[in-house]
């Protein structure tokens, strides 16, 4: 079965420092790949995603990602990070290109300083 | 174009009630997927929808169950409630085409007394 493992349960960073949050999958085939926020009493919202091809893909508010294969990582990124990037962040793995099937990893929370 | 969204967004029931929790997927949407979350457990996937169809289920009990109608709306129900059911509930839609992902609503909370 896949599973997703987020090593780091709580980060913190201060403004303006750049951001790498670690997540790696566990899955025979090709993953398809995905990395969501979730900020206080909301849902989850799309940051970037991985399905095939370049393998340093780019998102929402300035995050990309880099899959590497050898490592079974998908690691999340981000060069300058802003206060309001505080929140709760999960990577996701799905078995079919349709990604109906998510499963996720136990999320990495983010604490922003000033 | 209107997000997908979840009624009611709060819920307060006691153990052994049964309760029906409602999505409405993004226009043109027709698989809908929904997922439990809790402190202890995370993000859990509960079952998929697709054209009225159960395509995929998780690891819940037969009291958490589904439905979902021609304009592809869903809606889930937990019958006899436990205290272990206290949880965010998330709902998901996506137009189910390779390369395509799930968008998500804003939950409904649910608290068992």
């Amino acid at each position: 079965a896949q599973s997703v493992t987020q090593p780091d349960i709580h980060i913190t960073v201060s403004e303006g420092a750049s951001l790498e949050l670690r997540c790696n999958y566990s899955y025979g085939a090709t993953p398809y790949l995905f990395w969501y926020v979730q900020s206080p009493g909301q849902g989850l919202q799309l940051l970037l995603k991985y399905f095939s091809g370049d393998t340093l893909v780019q998102g929402i508010k300035g995050f990309e990602a880099e899959f590497k294969r050898s490592q079974s990582s998908f690691n999340l990124r981000k060069p300058s990070v802003h206060w309001s990037d505080a929140a709760e962040y999960f990577c996701a793995v799905a078995d079919t290109g349709t990604a109906s099937k998510l499963t996720f990893g136990t999320g990495t929370r983010l604490q922003v300083t000033l | 174009k209107a997000g997908v969204t979840q009624t009611p967004r709060y819920l307060i029931k006691t153990r052994g009630q049964q309760v029906t929790l409602s999505c409405s997927p993004i226009s043109g949407h027709r698989s809908v997927s929904w997922y439990q979350q809790t402190p202890g457990q995370g993000l859990q996937f509960l079952f998929e929808y697709f054209s009225e169809t159960q395509r995929n289920k998780g690891n819940f009990p037969g009291r958490f169950s589904g439905r979902q109608f021609s304009n592809s709306r869903s809606e889930m129900n937990v019958s006899t409630l436990e205290l272990g059911d206290s949880a965010l509930y998330l709902c998901a839609s996506s137009l189910s085409e390779v390369g395509q992902p799930q968008h998500f609503g804003d939950g409904t909370r649910l608290s068992i007394l």
